[in-house]
């Protein structure tokens, strides 16, 4: 199975900081047909994850350009800036190139 | 406005079986890939099941093969999760995700499974 480990665990920011989160993975995601199927998704308090990024670094629908997907191969990171409220919560990276469909552990980001 | 709703959770005892249901609307439900997903308390996400359009293919991960089954009605845009031989360590929220190429586009606000004596 690929396993996906995020750093760090947890996060502090201060209201419109930057901020970085980390995931890799223990084997290459790039899919047989050339993409790369590693996504994001954000779990506010007590609610259901929502979409960001699909295949590295494309925004979901709706989702602030303030959000930022880049990596390749087996190292990704997602930036985050100018930080709002609305971004508290918990990070996950996920794969969906290789079965079984596997998640990282989740970064929290918490406010400093 | 894709929405995806949840229902059949419960309390239940090891061993025994339950079954999920979602209600989605708001986009062709017949013509997306759909999974289940889910989360221990205070845990992290697990993926537990997919099915194609049809719902000729299926996928799981060795943690539930062989005692879950996902399926649906296209005709009612359903999804299902049947679980059979329940354990203490299948008590998560299960969600329900459309599924948009190989990312989970929507999620549904989960349905709650506990299995405890």
């Amino acid at each position: 199975d690929v396993v996906m480990t995020q750093t760090p665990v947890s996060l502090s920011v201060s209201l419109g900081g930057q901020v970085s989160i980390s995931c890799r993975s223990s084997q290459s995601l790039v899919h047989n047909n050339g993409n790369t199927y590693l996504s994001w998704y954000l779990q506010k308090p007590g609610q259901s994850p929502q979409l960001l990024i699909y295949k590295v670094s494309n925004r979901f629908s709706g989702i602030s350009d303030r959000f930022s997907g880049s990596g390749s191969g087996t190292d990704f990171t997602l930036k985050i800036s100018r930080v709002e409220p609305d971004d508290l919560g918990v990070y996950y990276c996920g794969q969906g190139t290789q079965y079984p469909w596997t998640f990282g552990g989740g970064t929290k980001l918490e406010l400093k | 406005e894709v929405q995806l709703v949840e229902s059949g959770g419960g309390l239940v005892q090891p061993g025994r079986s339950l079954k999920l249901s979602c209600a989605a609307s708001g986009f062709t439900f017949s013509n997306y890939y759909m999974a289940w997903v889910r989360q221990a308390p205070k845990k992290g996400l697990e993926w537990v099941a997919t099915i194609s359009t049809s719902g000729s293919r299926t996928y799981y991960p060795d943690s539930v093969k062989g005692r879950f089954t996902i399926s649906r009605d296209n005709a009612k845009s359903s999804l299902y999760l049947q679980m059979n031989s329940l354990k203490s360590e299948d008590t998560a929220t299960y969600y329900c995700a459309n599924l948009n190429n190989l990312w989970f586009a929507y999620w549904g606000q989960g349905t709650l499974v506990t299995v405890s004596s």
